[in-house]
């Protein structure tokens, strides 16, 4: 497609339960990133991809939270046993350079994780 | 680290009134910056951006220029329109993309 795409666009999820939010990026783009936004907030970096190579993994929050890139495309998000801090958007990017800099990044829509 | 501030907001102006959105950053290296644009119910969308000092960025109105000499790299904007309502978001990328919190700018007709 022309964007990247995520889905599902809002997920709601007891505490507890295990999430896992897709995203596809634009074809060819090397880099993919996922970001956290808390409401009112700038997005905050958590983790990020060079084709199916996982480079940086320094923002993920805590060991519940895993990231995957197998094949070098769609890329999956996976929160376990969810607590409500974790309750936020969670933005992917991509970018055609190896690391961002310089090309700027597209971002997709976000998904909308709320735990209850 | 690498971070940026920008302005705490939010801000209202009316119609054709001139914009400025304030945003520094501290950095090791020679980031590229760049102004996002999130509006209501939207993604995040690329705005302008400027690899090195004295470069500007331009886009729909909206300048940025990139100093060197006081880390800065403010938005502006002569004459802003209802439909530029919206969060503004600065931001830096050297390895990887940081931002700044955002603000919130309201246009009233």
């Amino acid at each position: 497609g022309a964007g990247v795409s995520q889905s599902p666009r809002y997920k709601v999820a007891k505490r507890g339960q295990d999430v896992a939010l897709r995203c596809d990026p634009i074809s060819g783009h090397v880099s993919l990133f996922w970001y956290q936004q808390a409401l009112g907030q700038g997005p905050e970096f958590l983790t990020y991809f060079q084709n199916e190579a996982q480079l940086d993994k320094s923002g993920l929050p805590s060991d519940r939270f895993f990231a995957e890139r197998p094949e070098g495309s769609v890329s999956t998000l996976k929160i376990q046993r969810t607590q409500q801090e974790d309750s936020a958007v969670y933005l992917c990017a991509s970018s055609l350079g190896t690391t961002g800099a310089g090309y700027g990044y597209t971002f997709g829509s976000g998904t909308r994780l709320t735990v209850v | 680290g690498n971070s940026v501030t920008q302005m705490e907001g939010p801000v209202t102006l009316s119609e054709e009134a001139f914009l400025t959105i304030n945003c520094t950053y501290t950095a090791t290296g020679y980031p590229s910056l760049f102004w996002y644009v999130q509006y209501p119910g939207e993604g995040l969308q690329l705005l302008l951006k400027a690899t090195k000092a004295d470069d500007k960025g331009s886009n729909k109105g909206f300048e940025a220029t990139y100093r060197k000499e006081t880390t800065s790299f403010h938005l502006e904007k002569g004459s802003v329109q209802v439909s530029d309502s919206a969060v503004y978001f600065c931001a830096l990328s050297d390895s990887d993309m940081r931002f700044g919190a955002g603000t919130r700018l309201t246009v009233k007709p």
